[in-house]
């Protein structure tokens, strides 16, 4: 089936630094990647949407200068957490989605630690 | 519109037991109702999923019943083992020309005890 490979899967940074998340789509084209925030015992919460070749499309209250996100190609996303704080510590989520077929497939996280 | 609400937000059940979770919409033109497992630290991992022209799908020990009219779906876990031990969440979203975002439920911690 489709897999999506996320890494790194955890990651502890200092605060002020920056952190990249890569999501790769191995075996289908995502053509639409999502991502996510989810805190402990919480559902997942949408950050931004992102076709390949086009700036992402943010969820209201995201901000966009601080969760940059590129999709340059159909077999790859990047988030780039900048100048991170303690507040963004979480567990972030890519999903990937391609034409064919309905399903979203998921990464395995990454579990953020800004100290 | 977009909200999708799911109970109960624990569930404890004896193995071998049969496992319910409800979820309910309120946007009929949701056309995908997935249905995801999470373990901890891991990233969600789809079980079954279902479209509105199906009341019903099963896939081994897991079902999905769909109600139209009511705009409501359910997943039922048959058999439960300590394995299954993990939090469920619906989802729906809307393929056909909605941009594809998926509205994720609140999610249920199933604990199935020997």
């Amino acid at each position: 089936g489709a897999v999506v490979s996320q890494h790194p899967s955890w990651v502890i940074c200092k605060s002020g630094t920056s952190v990249k998340i890569e999501c790769r789509s191995l075996d289908f084209q995502a053509t639409t990647m999502f991502w996510y925030r989810q805190f402990p015992k919480q559902s997942l919460m949408l950050m931004a949407t992102s076709n390949e070749g086009s700036k992402a499309t943010y969820e209201q209250g995201v901000e966009k200068d601080k969760f940059l996100i590129n999709h340059a190609s159909l077999t790859l996303s990047t988030l780039t957490v900048t100048s991170a704080h303690p507040e963004d510590s979480s567990f972030y989520i890519c999903s990937g989605k391609g034409n064919i077929g309905y399903g979203y497939t998921f990464g395995s996280g990454t579990r953020l630690t800004v100290v | 519109q977009q909200q999708v609400k799911q109970s109960p937000q624990s569930l404890i059940v004896q193995k071998g037991g049969i496992s319910i979770i409800n979820c309910a919409y309120e946007n009929t033109a949701f056309d995908y109702f997935p249905w995801y497992q999470q373990f901890p630290g891991k990233g969600p991992a789809l079980l079954i999923a279902i479209r509105p022209d199906v009341s019903e799908k099963k896939e081994g020990r897991f079902t999905i019943s769909f109600n139209k009219s009511a705009k409501q779906f359910s997943l039922h876990i048959m058999d439960s083992q300590p394995g299954d031990s993990a939090t469920y969440f619906c989802a729906a979203s809307i393929l056909t020309g909605g941009g594809n975002k998926l509205t994720f439920g609140t999610g249920t911690q199933l604990k199935v005890e020997l």
